[in-house]
């Protein structure tokens, strides 16, 4: 079965540059949820969008933005990265009232 | 917004005994609580769910169990392997394209 498809894996950035990592939800999965997770923290949840539109927002630092494209997909781009963005960024996709989050395998964004 | 408590954040086990593990959540209004597991670097798996209409759910060695008037929810595993360890996180969520809030964690360690 198709699951969240997540790129790239891993990423290495310099303090002040930008990264873009990117999502594909599961076929027919409308809502999209991105979720950022430090080393020995839960899952923090980001933003989310549902057909395309911002459904709900979170913690998501000023410096990030992200949106979801006619295809669905959805991309979350960083700027000005800190060293305190080095996490596991997840994104995560279910169909709407669903209620279970299906997650990808995650990005690993590395700020030096 | 949702709050969402766990405890304890460390629990060790014998192979073989049980152990449960303990979330409250603020929100009356949810009525969506997965449980997931997580192996280092790995993506949350989901591995129970419970909604507000039912009160417990087994599947197998693992069990959840729903109080919707204390606002707390338990799992429980029985049995226990040394492939048990890993982190476990409890979540809740409401309708719709809700975010899922989640628990702090709980690293499960069984010892062989």
């Amino acid at each position: 079965a198709a699951g969240v498809i997540q790129s790239p894996r891993h990423l290495i950035k310099e303090k002040r540059e930008t990264a873009t990592l990117k999502c594909y939800p599961i076929p027919r999965h409308d809502t999209v949820y991105w979720y950022q997770q430090g080393p020995g923290q839960d899952p923090q949840f980001l933003i989310s969008f549902y057909e395309k539109m911002q459904s709900d927002k979170g913690s998501i630092p000023d410096r990030f933005s992200a949106q979801q494209f006619s295809d669905y997909h959805s991309e979350l781009n960083m700027s000005s990265l800190e060293l305190g963005d080095s996490a596991l960024y997840f994104c995560a996709s279910s169909p709407r009232g669903a209620g279970e989050l299906f997650f990808g395998e995650g990005s690993r964004l590395t700020v030096l | 917004g949702e709050n969402v408590e766990q405890h304890p954040s460390t629990l060790s086990v014998q192979e073989g005994d049980s152990a449960v593990i303990k979330c409250t959540y603020s929100d009356s209004a949810s009525n969506y609580f997965p449980w997931y597991k997580q192996e280092l670097g790995k993506r949350p798996q989901l591995i129970i769910d419970i909604r507000s209409n039912v009160g417990e759910k087994k599947d197998q060695r693992i069990a959840v169990t729903l109080n919707k008037t204390a606002k707390h929810f338990s799992l429980h595993i029985t049995e226990t392997q040394p492939e048990d360890s890993a982190v476990y996180f409890c979540a809740a969520s409401g309708t719709g394209f809700q975010k899922l809030v989640f628990g702090t964690g709980t690293r499960l360690l069984v010892s062989p």
